[in-house]
């Protein structure tokens, strides 16, 4: 199975701040990379699919890169209501595996 | 709009089964997958695998194999997910999503709202 890894842990930075969550496939996966924020009590939302598409509706301050092994999520100017835990997701081999997640705080 | 509910909180003793039921409203449900995802408290998302609504193919993860089964009932648009011989490590919120295909791109792009199920003795 293909493994995913998430950096950091867990993050805590100020409104306006740039984040960026960092996502490594044990082997290449391509493109075939989803992104998933999960409001705490809450069932997740897809934000980014093939790596870098955002899904409609989104706001445009999140975006991803990356192919192949290493994948970004980066939220450009950090706001109040992205306080959320935030998922990886390859979507290359059916074993449709995630990331332990990347909890995102206010500081 | 699109909507999948699912049903409500369940508690079962160790060895039970426990059959959770998602209802998809607002697309054509045959047009898509649905696929089951759970989460222990306080844990990260653990995918188990997923369904055809069009031809009930079925992929489960290995460690869940013959203790899962995933249906459909095309007739009410539901789909349902069993678990056999549960355990206390069972106990966990599950979520059904729906799996959308094009060109090769997988998404789970809608989600329902998940559904507690306590295994205790």
């Amino acid at each position: 199975d293909i493994q995913m890894t998430q950096s950091p842990s867990s993050l805590s930075a100020s409104v306006g701040d740039r984040v960026t969550i960092t996502c490594r496939a044990s082997q290449s996966i391509s493109s075939y990379l989803n992104w998933y924020q999960q409001k705490p009590g809450k069932a997740p939302k897809l934000l980014i699919y093939a790596a870098s598409s955002l899904k409609s509706g989104v706001p445009s301050r999140f975006s991803g890169s990356g192919s192949g092994t290493d994948f970004s999520l980066t939220i450009s100017s950090l706001q109040p209501e992205d306080v959320a835990t935030y998922y990886c997701q390859q979507s290359y081999s059916s074993g449709f595996t995630f990331g332990q997640g990347t909890k995102l705080e206010i500081k | 709009q699109v909507q999948l509910v699912q049903s409500g909180a369940e508690v079962k003793k160790p060895g039970a089964s426990v059959k959770v039921s998602c209802k998809a409203s607002g697309y054509s449900f045959i047009s898509y997958g649905i696929t089951w995802v759970r989460q222990a408290p306080g844990q990260g998302l653990e995918w188990m695998g997923w369904i055809s609504a069009y031809n009930n193919n079925t992929n489960y993860v290995q460690k869940f194999q013959g203790r899962v089964t995933m249906t459909t009932d095309t007739s009410t648009s539901t789909a349902y997910m069993e678990l056999r011989s549960l355990r206390s490590d069972d106990t966990a919120v599950y979520y059904c999503a729906r799996v959308s295909l094009l060109m090769g791109i997988v998404e789970f792009d809608y989600w329902g709202q998940g559904t507690l199920v306590t295994v205790s003795s």
